[in-house]
């Protein structure tokens, strides 16, 4: 079946620096991946979607890019702020089958 | 921004009692789902529904019910909860648009089984 994983538990980083998570997924079959954010006490909620393949796609400062052929879509950003601290998860949703999420990943941004 | 509300944001129950957590949702929106987090775990897929009437196993539906009497309303009932059954309990429900489904979330129930 589908799965999606994500290697890093948790990432710190101090503030500035660029952020990467990483995001694997197998499936047999065409796939929409997304990213969701949750913060300390909060629903997680939609970052970034995509479907096509070698496209970046940009929300709030974050990117994304989809590469079918590693299977990949980890989430990127420049420069880290104190406020990207959050759980995030990588998912994916393949031939309208239910979302499958990974593991998730802890960012903690210090000073 | 589509509006997810759950209840009670936090339960205490003793070891075989039943517990019902609620979720309601004014988006119109066709299907709903309970998930619960674990660290480690993510986010897994309890029960969901497609519409009113309708109930469906998820991935870990053992140990649980749910109920969607109206389009606005979906619960998850655990008949006889257990320690094991501790958790933080999301209920989402679900817009298609651009060829896949966004999940709107409630901000969760932290259950605890004593």
């Amino acid at each position: 079946g589908d799965s999606v994983t994500q290697t890093e538990g948790l990432v710190t980083l101090t503030e500035g620096l660029p952020v990467m998570l990483n995001c694997t997924y197998q499936t047999a079959y065409s796939t929409f991946l997304f990213w969701y954010v949750q913060h300390l006490n909060e629903a997680p909620k939609l970052l970034l979607k995509s479907s096509t393949d070698n496209k970046r796609t940009e929300h709030q400062g974050f990117h994304a890019t989809l590469h079918k052929s590693s299977s990949s879509f980890h989430l990127q950003k420049s420069s880290a702020q104190l406020s990207d601290s959050a759980l995030y998860y990588c998912a994916l949703t393949s031939s309208g089958q239910k979302l499958v999420f990974g593991q998730g990943t802890i960012l903690k941004v210090y000073l | 921004e589509a509006a997810v509300t759950q209840s009670p944001r936090n339960k205490v129950a003793v070891t075989g009692g039943k517990v019902t957590l609620s979720c309601n949702q004014t988006n119109n929106h066709n299907n709903m789902y309970w998930y619960r987090q674990d660290t480690g775990h993510g986010l897994r897929l309890i029960h969901y529904s497609y519409g009113a009437g309708s109930t469906e196993k998820g991935d870990i539906p053992d140990g649980y019910k749910a109920s969607r009497p109206s389009q606005e309303n979906f619960s998850l009932i655990l008949e006889l909860a257990t320690p094991s059954q501790t958790s933080v309990y999301f209920c989402a429900s679900g817009d298609w648009g651009e060829r896949a489904e966004t999940l709107y979330f409630g901000s969760g129930t932290r259950l605890t089984v004593l």
